[in-house]
């Protein structure tokens, strides 16, 4: 069985503080790696989708690396506003054909 | 473009009823996947289908199922529903062909199921 962790499980930082969230996967029958951001009452949104090691991501404040050889992903946020309050997934995808998700780092932004 | 859309958003049922949940993928997308959110577990996938066919199936009992149609549009059953069913089920649709996993999920509202 495929297990995604994802740490610290919560987070509650002051506005203008960066932060950084971490997910682990076995680095076997590795495809893909997804980010996803779920604010309450909302829909999950796609951040990025990641599949070579090394790679890394940028999308505004929040960047996330890969490295598929030791099987973690790192997800940052630069200067975090209160609106980066959400829950952060990751999710990966491998020979099994399905993406398995972890249970997501929980982030609240304080002005 | 028009979002991903699930009908009903909420539902309350009793233990041992049925009930059926319904998806329609953004326009276009012909991959739909279900997942299921139970307090304190990541989202649990439940199958996937492309072009009307189950391309995988995640493990849970028999009692759940799905199906597709050809407009793409999904739906899932579950039956003799228990109380570890409560739970908000999800689903998602993407636009390209399953199978390489780095196709973007879009993901719909949800139906919020309880049951009692």
């Amino acid at each position: 069985i495929l297990n995604v962790e994802q740490s610290p499980q919560s987070l509650h930082v002051q506005e203008g503080d960066s932060t950084n969230f971490t997910c682990s996967f076995p680095s076997s029958n590795f495809y893909a790696l997804h980010w996803y951001r779920w604010e309450t009452a909302k829909s999950p949104e796609a951040l990025f989708v990641m599949t070579l090691n090394g790679d890394e991501k940028k999308k505004g404040r929040i960047s996330a690396t890969l490295n598929t050889k030791e099987g973690y992903s790192y997800l940052y946020i630069k200067g975090s506003q209160p609106e980066d309050s959400a829950t952060y997934l990751c999710a990966v995808y491998t020979g099994f054909q399905k993406l398995v998700f972890g249970t997501g780092t929980r982030l609240l932004v304080s002005p | 473009k028009a979002g991903v859309t699930q009908t009903p958003r909420y539902l309350i049922k009793t233990r041992g009823q049925q009930v059926t949940l319904s998806c329609s993928p953004i326009s276009g997308h012909r991959s739909v996947s279900w997942y299921q959110q139970t307090p304190g577990q990541g989202l649990q996938f439940l199958f996937e289908y492309f072009s009307e066919t189950q391309r995988n199936k995640g493990n849970f009992p028999g009692r759940f199922s799905g199906r597709q149609f050809s407009n793409s549009r999904s739906e899932m059953n579950v039956s003799t529903l228990e109380l570890g069913d409560s739970a908000l089920y999800l689903c998602a649709s993407s636009g390209g062909i399953p199978g390489q996993g780095t196709d973007t999920q879009y993901f719909g509202p949800g139906t919020r199921l309880t049951v009692l």
